[in-house]
Parts: C-alpha cells; structure tokens; sequence
C-alpha cells in the first residue's frame, strides 16, 4: 500500500537552531499538506501546496517558517530560527487533487526544541 | 471559519461493549465532507469513515458508524464491539468542497479496558 514518507522520525534541536523536515508524498498526489500537532491537540494546517504552488499558507509563521515544493513532488518545511514553542508533531500528508476521500498521511516528525 | 468542537477529551469502554464519541461542527454551506480519523499511538493518522452532507444515510464501515444530523450540525462515531486496537486519539475533521482544508477537532482518547 502506498505511504507519505516523512522523515526524520524524530529531531531534537537547540533553540535558535534551524531545523528541517523532509515530506514524500503518494505518487499522482497533487495535494501536499504540511500540518503541526501540539501534543493533546488537533492538527492545524501550516500550509497547502498544488503542484508545486502554494495555495494555503495563512498560518504559516512566516517569519521563521519557510516550505517549498521545487518540482512538485517532495517537499521540505524548515524553521530556522527554532523557537522552544515550536516544539510539536509535523504531519505531511496528500491527496488527489480536491479529494473527497480524504487525506493520507506520513508517520510525523516529532520536534523537541531544547 | 469553520469550527470543529470535540467535547470529550477522554472517554473508556469495555472490550466487547459500544462506545460512542460526539462531535460538532459549526459551518454556513451545503455541501461538505466529515471525517474520523484514528491515531493510535504509532501517530500515523488513519482515515476511520467519511460522511458526505448531501446523504441522509449514515455511513457504516464494519464496527464504526455515524450518526449524521445535519440541521443540529452533529457527526458522532459510534464503535461496537469494542477492541483493544481502538485504543487511541479520535479526531473529527471537516472538509468543504469550495475549499481544501481539512479542518480538525481537539480530539478524544479512547481507551479500551480488557
């Protein structure tokens, strides 16, 4: 069955660090989402890519926060720098283009800033 | 903006018995999509059942089904026959069909006594 890869699996980091987090979306996937899970909480939607455009990325901190999607395939979300509140879950996940069937996601990458 | 409200951080049932998680949802269209997701505590998020709005019939997949109520805006999950597999963190989310966000609640831990 095929999968969102994401890696690393975990990362710990200093804070002021830059730290980034690689997503392998579904092959024929358009639609590549970036999502943060803080712990107990639901995931937010950091940001949406079509292809390789950004459609989404209204909560994204654009301060510290940058994602891209060169070739429309596999993205990378980087903070830079990594803030102690940063700490947190970072889901991929990606569907058909407007998938009614839902979403399918990677594995996360739990952040721990120190 | 759409609003998904998951009143029961916690909840526990007996193997075997038939839990049921609540949730709502706050949104001015028509026509849109709701899902349960599951996330057991290998954090992969694992697509449990989806319910379009425009169908009256509630959506059943084996153990799980949903009660839709539509004018009440409610989507509560039903699991009978319990298992010890179900044991994890429910989420509700919303997706509109204007839109590609896929919008989720706080969440409710199951958890499964033998």
């Amino acid at each position: 069955e095929a999968e969102v890869a994401q890696s690393p699996r975990y990362k710990i980091t200093e804070k002021s660090q830059a730290v980034a987090f690689w997503c392998d979306p579904i092959s024929g996937h358009a639609t590549l989402y970036w999502y943060r899970q803080i712990l107990g909480q639901g995931p937010e939607l950091l940001v949406q890519f079509q292809d390789e455009s950004v459609v989404d990325d209204s909560q994204l901190p654009k301060d510290r926060f940058s994602a891209e999607r060169l070739k429309g395939v596999d993205s990378t979300l980087k903070i830079q720098p990594a803030e102690l509140g940063d700490s947190a879950m970072y889901l991929c996940a990606s569907s058909r283009l407007r998938d009614r069937d839902g979403y399918t996601f990677g594995s996360g990458t739990r952040l721990t800033v120190v | 903006a759409q609003t998904v409200t998951q009143s029961q951080p916690e909840m526990s049932v007996q193997e075997a018995e038939t839990v049921t998680l609540s949730c709502t949802y706050d949104t001015s269209e028509s026509d849109y999509y709701l899902f349960w997701y599951k996330q057991p505590p290998s954090r992969q998020m694992i697509l449990v059942i989806r319910q379009e709005a425009y169908k009256q019939q509630n959506a059943t997949e084996n153990r799980f089904s949903v009660n839709f109520q539509k004018a009440a805006k409610s989507f509560s999950l039903k699991i009978s026959d319990s298992q010890l597999g179900d044991a994890a963190m429910y989420f509700c989310a919303y997706w509109e069909t204007s839109g590609s966000r896929l919008t989720f609640g706080e969440g409710t831990q199951l958890t499964v006594n033998p």
